[in-house]
């Protein structure tokens, strides 16, 4: 069954605003991961945040967490070009180790 | 950096030919996996692999499936007999240990079944 569930499937903003994207799970987890994903491309890992923390910060990232209500949001700040990719939540559950992928976000910066 | 690698980058083969994706994980990692992701779609996972074991795999990985660290650094997957619907990108990843870590990940082979 699908873990991961990101909201929307596709956002277009203007270069310089902010993009938030959301992630839904169903159960509980160890940890929750953001990753990217440029067109054809390989995943790239952006920030891990733990279970027992709210939220975590890294460069123009924000990544929030809300185990009771089984969410998190990736937040970026001052959007650029090249942030234009697909972003990925990916869960590892408390019973083994693999991950668990979303669909995605596909995020279009428009210049 | 450390990172992993695939080899091929790209692969085209005839159906119900065998291919084998081979990958180099981070020489100190202990976790192994593969995954793959059908154009547009989702990542999915295929199989974990740890001290020389599968540990788990998903329904897609099936008898026609198999995985092998034959040398200690080199991780394969092998597909025996392929099929149309397994035109995918296939991504290979690696975790330092189990639990609390992020995994890195190769930049995939694309294997284009025809």
């Amino acid at each position: 069954s699908q873990q991961g569930e990101e909201d929307p499937q596709a956002l277009s903003i203007q270069e310089g605003e902010n993009a938030t994207m959301n992630c839904s799970y169903k159960t509980s987890i160890n940890n929750l991961q953001w990753y990217r994903q440029n067109s054809g491309r390989g995943l790239v890992h952006l920030i891990l945040i733990r279970s027992n923390e709210r939220e975590k910060h890294s460069g123009r990232l924000r990544v929030t967490l809300d185990t009771s209500k089984k969410s998190s949001s990736l937040l970026i700040t001052a959007s650029r070009a090249a942030d234009t990719a697909s972003y990925f939540c990916a869960t590892d559950l408390n019973r083994d180790d693999k991950i668990i992928f979303g669909k995605g976000t596909r995020l279009h910066i428009l210049p | 950096e450390p990172e992993v690698t695939q080899t091929p980058s790209h692969q085209v083969t005839q159906m119900g030919q065998e291919v084998i994706l081979r990958c180099v994980p981070i020489s100190n990692h202990l976790y192994f996996y593969w995954y793959r992701q059908i154009l547009g779609q989702k990542v999915e996972f295929l199989v974990s692999f740890y001290n020389n074991e599968i540990s788990e795999k998903s329904e897609i990985f099936d008898d026609q499936f198999s995985v092998e660290r034959p040398d200690g650094s080199n991780f394969t997957l092998k597909i025996r007999s392929t099929k149309l619907e397994d035109s995918a990108m296939y991504f290979c990843a690696s975790i330092l240990t189990g639990g609390v870590t992020e995994a890195f990940f190769g930049q995939g082979t694309r294997l284009t079944v025809v």
